[in-house]
């Protein structure tokens, strides 16, 4: 079955400094990609998806690439700050049945930016 | 437009009752998914509705049901609670077309089963 595989954390950075958390999947077929971010007792905030490959999802000065090449969707950020303090966790939909919505999900990485 | 809702924020249990959680999707989103968030096993897809029927569901006991209403409004019951039912219960509504594989959260209801 489909699979989403996330480096484990936390990652810990300092403000400024430049942020890529890995992503890969396992799918059969063309899976839409996504990011969500889950704040302290909040749920998932969708931040940035692609659907086809060499899509680039990009918000708020997160960016992440669909390599159909290398199944994977890295999530990066050039400049972190404190605020972006949160779990962040890479899914996928398998879009060959559009009647059947189920995302699977990495286990998240903890992501701690300290001043 | 108002976001993903859902009723209440907080719950406590004890083993055995049942629990009924409540999502009221985003203005115009027909389909609802439910999932369920622990430490252990992480993010877990439940099921998902669109008008009224369940299209999908995923691998959990019949302990876990829902249904959905005619405003698209989800619940979904937990019988004969458990000491590992508790956990974050996320609901997510997803457009009928255009981003209809974008699923959009709600803040979750944190269940406590004692």
């Amino acid at each position: 079955g489909d699979s989403v595989t996330q480096m484990e954390g936390p990652v810990t950075l300092s403000e400024e400094a430049f942020l890529t958390i890995n992503c890969t999947y396992t799918a059969t077929g063309y899976p839409s990609l996504f990011w969500y971010v889950q704040y302290p007792g909040e749920g998932l905030q969708l931040l940035l998806k692609a659907t086809k490959a060499d899509d680039k999802g990009s918000n708020k000065g997160f960016e992440a690439t669909y390599r159909k090449e290398t199944t994977s969707f890295h999530l990066e950020k050039g400049s972190v700050q404190v605020s972006d303090s949160a779990v962040y966790f890479c899914a996928l939909s398998d879009p060959r049945d559009t009647g059947r919505r189920a995302l699977t999900f990495g286990s998240g990485t903890r992501l701690q930016v300290q001043p | 437009k108002a976001g993903v809702t859902q009723t209440p924020r907080y719950l406590i249990k004890t083993r055995g009752q049942q629990v009924t959680l409540s999502c009221s999707p985003i203005s115009g989103h027909r389909s609802v998914s439910w999932y369920q968030q622990t430490p252990g096993q992480g993010l877990q897809f439940l099921f998902e509705y669109f008008s009224e029927t369940q299209r999908n569901k995923g691998n959990f006991p019949g302990r876990f049901s829902g249904r959905q209403f005619s405003n698209s409004r989800s619940e979904m019951n937990v019988s004969t609670l458990e000491l590992g039912d508790s956990a974050l219960y996320l609901c997510a509504s997803s457009p009928t077309s255009g981003e209809a594989d974008t699923q959009y959260f709600g803040p979750g209801t944190r269940l406590t089963v004692l």
